[in-house]
């Protein structure tokens, strides 16, 4: 079946450390997006890529990095520069990017950053 | 600035008890309106897209509906089942999340 696939589910940082979620896609889709939620708030855009070796940053990019260097894959990196990543991770893929109109996002199932 | 607010933040419903749920964008701009159910501890999946007031679409007990500034989620006798966080996001040239409604339906 095709799908997103977030890993780890859970991750504990220590402060000071960088750490990695990992999203993978088997659909096919060009665009690929980073989310952030917290308890309470709407969904918050960090990154997004149109195409591979390409990206743009979102609404809240500070303290966090990414790369495309495969259509399938587009890794987050949580850097140490991110004073509060303690929150809900969330990947999603779309067809086409937001350019080409309204597209409808694929989601993967979240990784749970926690901070020590 | 574009926004998309949603009320209410929670909504508790005994079953079978019909409901609406609330959703307001910014006008300008707007390319569509989607609605995603989300579970808790996992990501949200697509419901609607709604592109034109007037517009209605229907999957079992949901109906979303699109007017010239609203969207209206309506849940016709819901079952625990639908007990979940509905999300309402439009389409400008990015996608602008509201921050959800809690639902949740008591046997």
């Amino acid at each position: 079946d095709g799908g997103i696939t977030q890993s780890p589910k859970y991750l504990f940082r220590k402060e000071g450390q960088n750490v990695t979620l990992s999203c993978e896609q088997n659909l096919n889709h060009d665009a690929m997006y980073w989310y952030r939620q917290d308890p309470g708030q709407g969904l918050r855009l960090i990154y997004y890529s149109q195409i591979v070796n390409d990206f743009q940053k979102g609404d809240i990019a500070e303290g966090y990095s990414v790369s495309r260097e495969k259509k399938e894959s587009f890794p987050l990196t949580v850097t140490s520069a991110q004073k509060n990543p303690t929150a809900f991770y969330l990947c999603a893929s779309s067809i086409d990017g937001w350019s080409s109109g309204a597209n409808v996002l694929t989601f993967g199932a979240g990784s749970r950053l926690t901070v020590l | 600035e574009d926004q998309v607010t949603q009320s209410p933040e929670a909504l508790r419903l005994q079953e079978g008890e019909s409901s609406s749920l609330n959703c307001s964008y910014t006008v300008s701009g707007l390319r569509g309106l989607f609605w995603y159910r989300q579970d808790p501890g996992k990501g949200p999946e697509f419901l609607f897209t709604l592109y034109s007031a007037g517009e209605e679409k229907e999957k079992e007990r949901l109906k979303a509906t699109l007017t010239k500034k609203e969207s209206f989620l309506h849940i016709t006798a819901p079952k625990p089942e639908d007990s979940a966080t509905y999300l309402c996001a439009g389409s400008y040239d990015k996608v602008i999340f509201g921050p959800g409604t809690s639902l949740s339906v008591i046997p």
